[in-house]
């Protein structure tokens, strides 16, 4: 078992649409999560990152963390073709500052 | 404010050649991280640094090498490149507070003939 899993998508929404990308780990220890936003071709972007139980907001994003489940998710609320992107799951464990990657799920936002 | 930069961005080398990347942070951060992100496997962690003259393995840290005189530089060394070690590679920094935001790089896109 990965210790961080996404689906690989691609995962394709409407334009203004909601899109639910979803996010597993499997050490309970896990405190800090974040989201990265890759465009092709380009480095890692911070968008999103949550540290306590239930819903972060930050204009269209919205984290949500439910750390009973293990399980990490983001909205992006009306969706635009300029979201299409490989969006990245990273974990912190406690212990360490290191972080642990999901392999991504691509989003692909159609006109 | 430049923020992190590395060098070169792109590098075509031959097996058994020595290359070094080079990663430059402006922020002051304490935590630097070198990755590799490959098809198939995402991002992987090869070295780390907490602090100048401190630095770990990360979990693919075999034919790597790596420094860190000052704060503000984090070279990747590999000492003799290999195919396998065809990849692009990222630098990253962190404050290294509890939050533990990364930031990332440009990356360099290495391919070893």
């Amino acid at each position: 078992q990965k210790e961080v899993e996404q689906n690989s998508g691609p995962l394709s929404v409407p334009e203004g649409a909601i899109a639910s990308l979803n996010c597993t780990y499997s050490d309970r220890v896990s405190q800090s999560f974040f989201w990265y936003r890759q465009y092709s071709g380009k480095s890692p972007e911070l968008i999103m990152s949550i540290y306590s139980n239930g819903d972060k907001e930050d204009g269209r994003f919205t984290a949500q963390l439910n750390k009973a489940s293990q399980y990490v998710s983001l909205l992006i609320r009306d969706s635009q073709p300029s979201d299409s992107a490989t969006y990245l799951c990273a974990v912190r464990r406690d212990s360490s500052y290191k972080l642990i990657f999901g392999s991504g799920t691509r989003l692909l936002v159609r006109p | 404010d430049a923020g992190i930069t590395q060098s070169p961005r792109y590098k075509i080398t031959e097996t058994g050649r020595q290359v070094t990347l080079m990663c430059h942070q402006t922020w002051s951060h304490s935590y630097m991280f070198w990755y590799r992100q490959d098809l198939g496997h995402g991002l992987r962690l090869i070295y780390y640094s907490a602090a100048a003259d401190i630095t770990d393995k990360g979990e693919v840290p075999d034919g790597y090498v790596v420094s860190r005189s000052k704060t503000e530089n984090f070279p990747l060394t590999l000492e003799s490149a290999t195919r396998s070690q065809t990849s692009v590679y990222f630098c990253a920094s962190s404050q290294g507070t509890v939050y533990n935001e990364q930031f990332f790089g440009p990356g360099t896109r290495l391919t070893v003939l």
